[in-house]
């Protein structure tokens, strides 16, 4: 799987919104990028995923570049408890199962 | 709630005891992984299974660790001879083959702390 960059942390106001970066240059066409979160002391939690095509869903949006070389998250209104780790991990679909997880962006929402 | 349930949330055990942890995915669910995760790390991958069959196992997981999924539905991971060193979160998740991508889901952990 391709290896992500992210920024270490971010801070972002309550109600505004939070674009997390990630880089994957090295992403194969078959390649998803996949958003999770961790909010202190529980399990990671999904929050999207694409291919190709910008995604939304109810929790965030997906906008992946052209090239497909990065992305970025946004939380369109940051809450409070959207402040947690959050993770870009590279996957293929089908057989490459394991997600691999770098140290994440810690995002910090402040009131 | 994921609907991937893991039991105990918490254990505290003394260096040298067993362990044995459970997991309960999704129903429909026929792929299940054991990741573990230290402080301030990510969670690591340490073994799945496919239905009941376990394909694959990591380095991490030692000749201590042994994890079975009897009748494909639940699972459990076994520590024998517990090390100080295996103080961590036990995350499972669990995946349906096929669904494009394959999303994984997460269980809220079971955190060991071994004395």
């Amino acid at each position: 799987d391709a290896k992500t960059t992210q920024p270490p942390s971010m801070d972002c106001a309550e109600g505004r919104a939070a674009n997390l970066p990630c880089n994957h240059s090295t992403i194969s066409g078959n390649e998803y990028v996949y958003w999770y979160r961790q909010i202190h002391s529980q399990g990671p939690q999904y929050i999207i995923h694409g291919l190709k095509n910008n995604e939304t869903n109810e929790m965030a949006s997906l906008i992946i570049t052209e090239d497909r070389k990065s992305s970025t998250l946004i939380l369109p209104h940051a809450t409070l408890r959207d402040t947690a780790v959050y993770y870009c991990i590279v996957k293929s679909g089908g057989s490459n199962y394991k997600l691999t997880f770098g140290k994440g962006t810690l995002l910090t929402v402040n009131p | 709630d994921t609907g991937v349930s893991q039991d105990p949330r918490h254990k505290i055990t003394k260096r040298g005891q067993n362990v044995t942890f459970r997991c309960d995915p999704i129903s429909e669910h026929n792929r299940l992984y054991w990741y573990r995760q230290t402080l301030g790390q990510g969670p690591e991958f340490l073994t799945y299974f496919q239905n009941e069959a376990q394909l694959e196992k990591s380095r991490l997981l030692s000749d201590r660790f042994s994890a079975e999924r009897p009748k494909g539905s639940f699972s459990t991971l076994e520590i024998q001879r517990t090390e100080q060193g295996d103080s961590a979160m036990y995350l499972c998740a669990s995946s349906l083959l096929g669904s494009g991508g394959e999303t994984q889901y997460f269980g809220p952990g079971t955190r060991l702390l071994v004395l």
